[in-house]
Parts: C-alpha cells; sequence; structure tokens
C-alpha cells in the first residue's frame, strides 16, 4: 500500500458526460500528480500540483482540469467525454516540487460508453 | 525530447529462470532511472532507481545499473518465481527546471510458469 488512495476505482460512464476523480496524497507528500494510462498510447503525465500550485503539464487536453485543494487532495476533472478517454487514471504523490521518487495510487479505470 | 524504449513483451519464462528487461533511453543530461512494476488490478510500485551514472539499484533480487556510455538501464534477476508474474516499465526523470514528471517505457509483460 503506497498511502496513495483514489475514488472512485471504477467509472462507467457516457460520452458526451463529466467526470470528477479524486486523489489523496501519501501524509507529509505535497506535490500530486495525474498519469493517463491506455492501451495505444501507454503511460502518460497529463499534470502536477505543488501545495496547491499548478507546476507542470504533460500532454492534458483541454477538456481535462485539475486542482488541488488546500487539504493537499487533488480532483482531475474530464468533461465532453469521449470513447478514447477511456483508461486508467493513476495519481502520484512525491514529497517535494521535483522529488525522485513518486508513489502511485491504485488508479482510477474510467469506460465510457 | 526524452524517451525510453523497452523491449517488447511478453516475456514467458519457468520459475527460476533468469530474466532480463532491456531498457535504453535517451534525454539531456543525466537523468534519474527507475523501475515499475504493476501487479495485476493494481497501481504502479517503484521498484528501484539508479540517480547517476554507474549506481545499481536492487530491491527483492531484481537489479538494474546505470549505463550511461550505453544509456541503457536493464532489468535483471537470477532466478524468477512465479508470483513476479507483473508488468514491468522502465521509466526516467529528467533534470533540470520544469522537469518533474516521469517518462515511461511502454512496459514489458513478464509471466512465470511453474
Amino acid at each position: 500500500d503506497s498511502g496513495v488512495t483514489q475514488t472512485p476505482k471504477h467509472l462507467i460512464t457516457a460520452t458526451g458526460q463529466r467526470v470528477t476523480l479524486r486523489c489523496s496524497p501519501r501524509s507529509g507528500d505535497l506535490s500530486v500528480y495525474w498519469y493517463q494510462q491506455s492501451l495505444d498510447q501507454g503511460l502518460q503525465f497529463l499534470i502536477q500540483y505543488y501545495n496547491g500550485e499548478e507546476r507542470a503539464k504533460g500532454n492534458i487536453l483541454e477538456r481535462f482540469s485539475a486542482q488541488q485543494f488546500p487539504d493537499l487532495h487533488s480532483e482531475l476533472n474530464l468533461s465532453s467525454l469521449e470513447l478514447g478517454d477511456s483508461a486508467l487514471y493513476f495519481c502520484a504523490s512525491s514529497v517535494g516540487e521535483a522529488s525522485y521518487e513518486q508513489y502511485f495510487g491504485p488508479g482510477t479505470r474510467l469506460t465510457v460508453t | 525530447g526524452n524517451s525510453v524504449t523497452q523491449m517488447e513483451g511478453p516475456v514467458t519464462l519457468s520459475e527460476e529462470a533468469f530474466l532480463t528487461i532491456n531498457c535504453t533511453y535517451t534525454a539531456t543530461g543525466y537523468p534519474s532511472l527507475f523501475w515499475y512494476v504493476q501487479y495485476p488490478g493494481e497501481g504502479l510500485q517503484l521498484l528501484l532507481k539508479a540517480t547517476k551514472a554507474d549506481d545499481k539499484g536492487s530491491n527483492k533480487g531484481f537489479e538494474a545499473t546505470y549505463r550511461k556510455e550505453t544509456t541503457s538501464f536493464h532489468l535483471e534477476k537470477g532466478s524468477v518465481q512465479v508470483s513476479d508474474s507483473a508488468v514491468y516499465f522502465c521509466a526516467l526523470k529528467a533534470v533540470g527546471t520544469g522537469r518533474r514528471a516521469l517518462t515511461f517505457g511502454s512496459g514489458t509483460r513478464l509471466q512465470v510458469q511453474p
């Protein structure tokens, strides 16, 4: 158990809908990272927050957004969902802004039908 | 840009066989290198890491050496077990400001048969 929690574990929704994925980092970690794992694209970095502020952006679509709250949990919002958004979404956390080690949560499996 | 290339799987071995999963990388400077493991239905777990050239990372019988001259970080284990069946990801973290995310390889599935 990495200490990173993600909810929900599974999510099934229809095209065009909007969903919110939630992540709680390990106790003491200030950074949260979001990654998408899909069959065709592999594991890709989406976005990072550090202590409430956006720090780095990867291949995140404009339809996706994220935020980190004062209690350090983070939410990833996915809107106008398309079939291709079906994937595993992982959250990871680390102590610092650019720490070597990131600890991954169990993931949220999103299925868009 | 940064990239990681792993050997394609699946790799199928018998129990107690020797394992090698090749990983090579492209990056500017001297990145940190990692191996993560993903067991069925679970998230990624850090298996081992190396932060500078010639460092050897090791954990649970797995080893990998950071080879700057060949830009490689191959994963090895002397005797695999059925419980090692999983997907293994090689990853790098580049140095420099703004380079905070991990870049992953495509993953290599290992199947160990009894």
